[in-house]
This record gives C-alpha cells, structure tokens and sequence, in this order.
C-alpha cells in the first residue's frame, strides 16, 4: 500500500518570506497523480496544487510551486511571499486508485 | 452554487446511540467518500463509493455504515460499535474514485459522545 510521509509536523515563517514544506511518498506504481491540501482554522479543505507523476514540469499556481523529484519520490511544496492567510495544515496526498493523506503539516504565517 | 454540504456542523450524542451524518453534493461527481480527521493523523478513509448502490470499505470501516441510494447522497452512520466515535468527519467527492481527480471536501462535522 502506498504511504506518505511529511516529516515536520509544524512550521513557522515571517510574513513575506519562502517556506517549502516536504512531502515523501512510497509506491511502486509509475503512473499517479500528487497533491498538496490546506486546511485553514476554518477547517475546509481545498487544494493547492496538483501534479501528475508522468510530466517532469513541475506544477505552479501563483505563489505556490512544487519540486517534483520522481526518483526520489519527493513531492515538497514551496510557498513564495508567504501571507498571513496561508497559516492552515497542509496536506500532501498521494492518487492512484484511492488517495492516500499524511499526516499533515501545521504552517504558522507570522506578522 | 455547485459543492457539498454536510450536516449538521457539530453534533452531540450519548454513548450506545447510533448517529447517521448527512453529505448531499450536486457536483455531479461519481465518487464520494467519508474521511475520519484526528489531531495528528491526517486523514483516514472510512468508506468510499464509486457509483450509485455500491461502496467499499476503506481503512477505519469498523463500527461505521454508508449507504449510496442517489448520486448526490452518501450518509454516514456511525454506530454504537464504533469504539471511540468522536472525531471530525469530512465528506468528499470526485468527478471519478480513480486517484487522478481532485476531491472537493465538505465543511466537515464534528461529533462528541459523551
């Protein structure tokens, strides 16, 4: 069964900086399909980004980009200016058949 | 407005009662699915569905029931079996269950027994 793994259940930055969060997975399937969740206080879940395993650029939306590192199955997301608005749980999930969450990352925005 | 909705937000039940959480959606999707939220777990799939009349089970199905009488409903109940039922539920669903598609998530209902 496919695992994934985010290994910093918390973060922090400064309002205006870059943070990247990492995402590791584990699969023996060549094709899937990679995506980063957030989760603010309001607990709605939307998704940040999405990534398909069999194209090698890697995703962008507006301030949210991702390294993709398919031999490594490295999956991180990098989030540039950061806001205010951005403090939530993360989630990187993993889509092959079902979909697979982490644990999650909890992202603190500071002013 | 397309998307989902579950209710009630918060709900409240005693011990040994069985409670059932609404998820209604008019995205027209296929596939629906509950998830089980707690501190520092993510999420775990409970039940899934990838078409009307039928659903699988997914990693936490013990204790819990769903029923798929129409597209755009998947209830969930969760039973008096269910060991330790309180917890924050989240409904989703995709245009397919194939992994490849996007889930859109509900607002999510939190549930205390007592």
């Amino acid at each position: 069964a496919q695992t994934v793994t985010q290994s910093q259940p918390e973060m922090s930055v400064q309002e205006a900086e870059t943070v990247t969060l990492s995402c590791t997975y584990d699969t023996s399937e060549s094709n899937y399909y990679l995506f980063w969740y957030k989760q603010p206080p309001s607990r709605q879940m939307i998704l940040v980004i999405r990534q398909e395993a069999y194209k090698q650029q890697n995703a962008t939306e507006n301030r949210f980009s991702v390294n993709f590192q398919k031999a490594a199955k490295s999956f991180s997301l990098k989030i540039s200016d950061s806001q205010l608005g951005d403090t939530a749980m993360y989630f990187c999930a993993f889509g092959n058949n079902d979909m697979r969450f982490g644990a999650g990352t909890r992202l603190t925005v500071k002013p | 407005d397309g998307g989902i909705t579950q209710s009630p937000k918060y709900l409240f039940r005693k011990e040994g009662q069985n409670v059932t959480l609404s998820c209604e959606q008019n995205l027209n999707h296929d596939a629906m699915y509950w998830y089980r939220q707690d501190p520092g777990q993510g999420l775990r799939l409970i039940y899934y569905s990838q078409i009307v009349n039928d659903f699988q089970k997914g990693d936490i199905a013990e204790g819990y029931s769903v029923s798929r009488e129409k597209k755009e409903s998947f209830p969930l109940t969760v039973t008096s079996a269910q060991k330790n039922p309180t917890a924050f539920y989240l409904c989703a669903s995709s245009y397919a269950g194939t992994g490849e598609y996007e889930q859109y998530f509900g607002p999510g209902t939190r549930l205390t027994v007592t």
